[in-house]
Order: structure tokens, then C-alpha cells, then sequence
């Protein structure tokens, strides 16, 4: 069972409009959280990341938030842009001293329109 | 400076065929990442280097996969006999340090592997 789960699995909305993308773990222990911008046929890039103690963390337009006790974060997007079109990802690293840790969630796929 | 590379960025192969996929990672960084990414699916982790140690193979989805990093720098994923059902964007990444939690991993722009 996929431990990171995201919604919604897609989303449409205009140019200039508020978006907030979801993400729930069961993630444990906990160690960070990141969320990652994957652009068409590119590879993703890091957004924000944020650790148990950190609630909120901005990164211009893009806000993320984390409740670390419901174990659930938010990426909430101001004032959208054609350019914000993408999947976005969230990943959750498990607090672990060996091996991979890295739990992938599949991804919302925001489409920004004129 | 140079972020991750890979190559070819596209390969179109026949059923059957073997094929090499290469991952040149950002100099310096120390752990290197396989993932295989599906049309409207998440990333699929395959294998993981670190250093010296012994890669973590776990996410390999059969002994048609390997992989191998020389140098502690370039890395070449191999997939034997290739079916239809491994078409995939196949994505590396690599990191600085694996011990730090924080580090975040920088993704290559992926090679897009179709199997006819």
C-alpha cells in the first residue's frame, strides 16, 4: 500500500486563481517531507522541504504546510500562472540510517488555462 | 555547474532486445537513484547507490534489471530482453551526501524507452 497518498489526482483551474494540492502519509518514523515540481518531460525539482518541528515554509508563490501530528501537508499556490502547469509530487523520507527511505506520492497534475 | 545528465533521451528498442541507459551525476555527489517512471503514474524507485557500499537492489522489478556505477560517478542501468511492459521514462537522480536527511536529490531530464 502506497504510503503517501495525494489529491486530487487532477485539477483544472484559470490563470490567476488560488490552488491547494493535499498529501496524507502514514510515513514512519518521520524524518521530512519535500514537494517537487515535475514540468512535461522534465525531472522534478525540489520545492519546499520541511521537517516534524516546521509548520509552514514558502517558496514565492508556492506555500506548503505541515501537520505532522495528522500527518497530512498542503501546497497551496498563489495567484496562479500558465507556467505553474505541471505535477506536482510529494515525498515523504522515512527517519532511517541505512537503505533507500524515500516514499513517493503519484502526483497531482495541475493544468493552469488562459 | 552541470546538473544531471543522461542519455539517450529517447530510445525505441524491439521486444527482446537489451538495452543500456546512462546517468552521468553531478560531480561530487555520492548517492545515485533509478527510478522508472509509467504514463500517469508515480516514481517507481529501482535501485540506489551510496558510496562504496552495496547498492540497494530492492526495487529492481526482475533479474532483467541491473545496474552498475563505476567510479563512484557514472551509472549504467541495463534491462535484458526487453518487453512492451518496461516502456517507462526511466529518471536518475543524485545526491551529496545520503547521510543528510536534508539534501535533496537532483533530478536528470530522463531517457524515454519504448519497447515496440
Amino acid at each position: 500500500k502506497n504510503q503517501v497518498e495525494q489529491s486530487p489526482q487532477s485539477l483544472i483551474i484559470l490563470e490567476g486563481k488560488n490552488c491547494t494540492l493535499q498529501c496524507n502519509y502514514t510515513v514512519s518514523p518521520f524524518s521530512n517531507l519535500r514537494w517537487y515540481k515535475q514540468d512535461t518531460g522534465r525531472g522534478p525539482v525540489s520545492l519546499t522541504i520541511m521537517t516534524f518541528s516546521e509548520n509552514t515554509k514558502s517558496n514565492g508563490r508556492y506555500t506548503a504546510t505541515l501537520d505532522a501530528d495528522t500527518k497530512q501537508s498542503s501546497l497551496h499556490i498563489t495567484a496562479s500562472q500558465l507556467s505553474d502547469s505541471a505535477s506536482y509530487i510529494c515525498v515523504v523520507r522515512a527517519n532511517s540510517n541505512s537503505g533507500y527511505a524515500l516514499n513517493f506520492g503519484k502526483g497531482t497534475s495541475l493544468l493552469v488555462t488562459p | 555547474g552541470a546538473g544531471v545528465s543522461q542519455s539517450p533521451s529517447n530510445k525505441v528498442t524491439e521486444k527482446g532486445k537489451d538495452v543500456e541507459l546512462r546517468c552521468d551525476p553531478i560531480s561530487g555527489h555520492t548517492a545515485l537513484y533509478w527510478y522508472r517512471q509509467s504514463l500517469g503514474q508515480g516514481l517507481e524507485f529501482l535501485i540506489y547507490f551510496q558510496g562504496n557500499s552495496a547498492p540497494d537492489k530492492s526495487g529492481l522489478p526482475s533479474d532483467r534489471f541491473s545496474a552498475e556505477r563505476t567510479g563512484g560517478s557514472v551509472s549504467t542501468l541495463t534491462i535484458q530482453r526487453t518487453q512492451q511492459e518496461d516502456s517507462a521514462v526511466y529518471l536518475c537522480a543524485s545526491r551529496l551526501e545520503a547521510g543528510q536527511y536534508y539534501n535533496e536529490q537532483f533530478f536528470g531530464p530522463g531517457t524515454r524507452l519504448t519497447v515496440l
